[in-house]
C-alpha cells in the first residue's frame, strides 16, 4: 500500500512570507498526486494535481507544488501567504497502475500571522 | 451546480442504533468513496466504489457497510455504531479512479 507523510502537523508563517508544506510518498514508481486544501467546517477542495505532465504544477489561489522523482516529494508552496489561506492541507496519492484507492496524509495546519 | 451532498451534516446516536448517512452526487461520476477523518490521523479510506454494484474495502472498512445500487447515491450503513466510530465523515466522487475528487461537507457522528 502507498504511504504518504507529511511533515510538520502545524506550520505558522507571517503574511507575505513564503508557505512550504512538504509531503513525501512511498512508492518507487510515482503515483498520481494531489494538494487538497480544508477549510473549517467545510469538505476538501482541490488545490492541484500532478499525472505525468509538467514536474512543476499550478494550482488555485497561486499554490504550486514540485513533483521531485529523486525524493520521492511533492512540496507545496506559495510565495506570498495571504490570511485566508490558514486551514489545513492535505497531501493526497493514488497508485498509477490501479488507481483504486486514494492515501491521504496526516493533514498540515498553516496558521497565518498577521 | 455540481455538487456531492452528504445527510445529516450532524448526528447523534447511542451504541447500536442503525443509522444510515446517504451520498448523492450529480455530477454522474463513476468513482465514489466513504472517508472517515480523526484527529491526527487525516482521512482514511473506508469503501470505496467503481461503479453501480461494484464496491470494495478501503484502509479501515470494519463496522461499515455500503451499497451501490444507482450510479448517483452511495449510503454508509453503520448497522452498531460503537463509540469508536464517533469520527468526521466524507463522501466523495470522481469521473475515473485516480482523478479529482469532489467532497461533501462532512457528516460529523458522535456515538455515545
Amino acid at each position: 500500500a502507498q504511504s504518504v507523510t507529511q511533515l510538520g502537523s502545524h506550520v505558522s508563517v507571517s503574511e507575505g512570507a513564503l508557505v512550504l508544506l512538504r509531503c513525501n510518498y512511498s512508492s518507487s514508481v510515482p503515483p498520481y498526486l494531489f494538494w487538497y486544501v480544508q477549510y473549517p467546517n467545510q469538505g476538501l477542495q482541490l488545490l492541484l494535481k500532478y499525472t505525468s505532465a509538467a514536474t512543476l504544477v499550478k494550482g488555485i489561489n497561486g499554490f504550486e507544488a514540485e513533483f521531485k522523482k529523486s525524493e520521492t516529494s511533492f512540496h507545496l508552496t506559495k510565495p506570498s501567504a495571504h490570511m485566508s489561506d490558514a486551514a489545513e492541507y492535505f497531501c493526497a496519492v493514488s497508485d498509477r497502475s490501479t488507481g483504486n484507492q486514494f492515501y491521504f496524509g496526516t493533514g498540515t495546519s498553516l496558521t497565518v500571522i498577521p | 451546480e455540481a455538487q456531492v451532498t452528504q445527510n445529516p451534516r450532524y448526528l447523534i446516536t447511542v451504541t447500536g442504533k442503525k443509522l444510515t448517512v446517504t451520498c448523492s452526487q450529480n455530477m454522474n461520476h463513476e468513482y465514489m468513496s466513504w472517508y472517515r477523518q480523526d484527529p491526527g490521523l487525516g482521512l482514511r479510506q473506508i469503501y470505496y466504489s467503481m461503479n453501480v454494484e461494484v464496491t470494495d474495502k478501503g484502509d479501515v472498512p470494519e463496522g461499515y457497510k455500503v451499497s451501490r445500487k444507482e450510479k448517483r447515491n452511495f449510503p454508509l450503513i453503520l448497522e452498531s455504531p460503537s463509540p469508536n466510530q464517533t469520527s468526521l465523515y466524507f463522501c466523495a466522487s470522481s469521473f475515473i479512479r485516480a482523478t479529482e475528487a469532489f467532497f461533501g461537507q462532512g457528516t460529523r457522528l458522535t456515538v455515545v
